[in-house]
């Protein structure tokens, strides 16, 4: 079956630490994105990207990197620059800008 | 920037019917969409509006009036599995980003 796969589950960083989830999509899309979702919160931007090789800052893109190497791929580094970064992290995938976007089930990060 | 405003929560008996509305300001419009989130899940697509009107799926509506900048989810002949939260999401602009609410959590009670 076509998905989102987000891998780990749950993650830990250490104070100093940078990290980095995973976002695997076998649905063919163009699009993926990353959002970040804190508790009475919406889901807010932190990067995106329309095409391989290409990507953009969203709303909250400081202290977070991204690469998209591959179609498929999209992985989010989480950077020691990010002074607040225990949330629930949201991978998307769409095929254009009028179809709804497909989730993974997150990564939840913490700080231990 | 952009604003959406949604109720922070809604409580209702389970048969009955519940409206969640959402209020947008955005730069642009080019559709919104309804996404469910059950508790520690992902979010699911519910539906989509681009033009005025309502758009019928079984038990779920979406009513759209993009001349108000307003939108509602009608939830019909509630299911206890139909408690979640209901995100509300704009897309201002055809460059693949969406503006999402903060979300109604939807509380079904026996």
């Amino acid at each position: 079956d076509g998905g989102i796969t987000q891998s780990p589950k749950y993650l830990f960083r250490k104070e100093g630490q940078n990290v980095t989830l995973s976002c695997e999509q076998n649905l063919n899309h163009d699009a993926m994105y990353w959002y970040r979702q804190d508790p009475g919160q919406g889901l807010r931007l932190i990067y995106y990207s329309q095409i391989v090789n290409d990507f953009q800052k969203g709303d909250i893109a400081e202290g977070y990197s991204v690469s998209r190497e591959k179609k498929e791929s999209f992985p989010l580094t989480v950077t020691s620059a990010q002074k607040n970064p225990t949330a629930f992290y949201l991978c998307a995938s769409s095929s254009s800008a009028d179809q709804p976007q497909h989730f993974g089930d997150g990564t939840r990060l913490s700080i231990l | 920037g952009q604003n959406i405003d949604q109720p922070t929560e809604m409580t209702a008996t389970e048969g009955a019917i519940v409206q969640i509305n959402c209020t947008y300001q955005t730069s642009g419009f080019n559709g919104l969409f309804w996404y469910q989130q059950h508790a520690g899940e992902a979010p699911t697509f519910l539906s989509y509006n681009v033009l005025d009107g309502l758009e019928e799926k079984g038990r779920f509506s979406s009513f759209l009036s993009r001349s108000k900048g307003y939108s509602y989810l009608l939830l019909k002949e509630l299911q206890m599995k139909d408690s979640a939260s209901y995100l509300c999401a704009v897309s201002p602009s055809y460059d693949y980003k969406l503006s999402f609410g903060a979300g109604t959590t939807v509380t079904v009670r026996a």
